[in-house]
C-alpha cells in the first residue's frame, strides 16, 4: 500500500520556467511533509519541508504548498535553473510516531538550457 | 565532513556471505535511521535509533537483517547469509530529536552503501 504517491515519474521544464512537482498522500496522519533532492550516486538532500499547521512554506526558489482537504502537496521552484536538475522525492512523517519518513517514489526532474 | 558518512560507498559479495554496513551521524544528532531503496523504488524504512536503543525495528525485512549502534553513535546494518533480493543502496540519517518530543526535525542523509549482491 503506497501510503505517499509521486504519480508523475518525469517532468521537463525549460530553464527559467516554473517547475510544479506534486505529491499525494492516504495516511490522514501524516503531519509533517518534506522535499528532498537526489544526484546520481549521492544520499537525498533536504530541500523544505512544511508542518501540517501551515499551507505555505517559502524558502528562497522552493515554495513547497499543502493542501490537506486534498491530501496533496506540491514543490514550486521558480526560475527552474538547470542544476535542478535531479530525482525528487517527497516524503511525510506521522503525529507522536518516531517520525520514520515515509517516501514516494520520486519524480525526475530534467531542466532543459 | 560535518554530514552523515557511510561506509563502503560500494560492496560486492556472493550470495551467502555476511555483510556489515557502517554508518557515522551528525555529530550531536541523537536519532539515526537506516533506509534501503531498491531499483526503481523510493526509500523504504528499515529501523531508527534513538540513543543506543531501536523502539522500531518493524521495517528490517527479515531476521537476517539487523543493526546495533554503540554510544550514540555509530551505527552498523549487518545482513547474514545475503541473497540476491537484498541488493540495494541502503541510507543511513540522522537528526537531532529529544526523546519524547515531537520535534519535526529534518533527517539528513549520507551518500548510502551499494550493495550488490552476486
Amino acid at each position: 500500500d503506497q501510503q505517499v504517491k509521486q504519480n508523475s515519474p518525469s517532468l521537463s521544464v525549460q530553464e527559467g520556467r516554473i517547475s510544479i512537482l506534486n505529491c499525494d498522500y492516504t495516511n490522514s496522519m501524516f503531519d509533517y511533509f518534506l522535499w528532498y533532492k537526489k544526484y546520481p550516486a549521492e544520499g537525498p538532500t533536504f530541500l523544505i519541508s512544511i508542518s501540517s499547521i501551515k499551507d505555505k512554506n517559502e524558502d528562497g526558489r522552493f515554495t513547497v504548498f499543502l493542501n490537506k482537504s486534498a491530501k496533496h502537496l506540491s514543490l514550486h521552484i521558480v526560475p527552474s535553473q538547470p542544476g535542478d536538475s535531479a530525482v525528487y522525492f517527497c516524503a511525510a512523517s506521522e503525529y507522536g510516531g518516531n517520525e520514520k519518513l515515509t517516501f514516494g517514489t520520486g519524480t525526475r526532474l530534467t531542466i532543459i538550457p | 565532513g560535518a554530514g552523515v558518512s557511510q561506509s563502503p560507498s560500494n560492496k560486492v559479495t556472493e550470495k551467502g556471505k555476511d555483510v556489515e554496513l557502517r554508518c557515522d551521524p551528525i555529530s550531536g544528532h541523537t536519532a539515526l535511521y537506516w533506509y534501503r531503496q531498491s531499483l526503481g523504488q523510493g526509500l523504504e524504512f528499515l529501523i531508527y535509533f534513538q540513543g543506543n536503543s531501536a523502539p522500531d525495528k518493524s521495517g528490517l525485512p527479515s531476521d537476517r537483517f539487523s543493526a546495533e549502534r554503540t554510544g550514540g553513535s555509530v551505527s552498523t546494518l549487518t545482513i547474514q547469509r545475503t541473497q540476491q533480493e537484498d541488493s540495494a543502496v541502503y541510507l543511513c540519517a540522522s537528526s537531532f530529536r529529544e526523546l519524547g518530543v515531537y520535534s519535526n526535525q529534518p533527517q539528513h542523509f549520507g551518500d548510502g552503501t551499494r550493495l550488490s549482491i552476486l
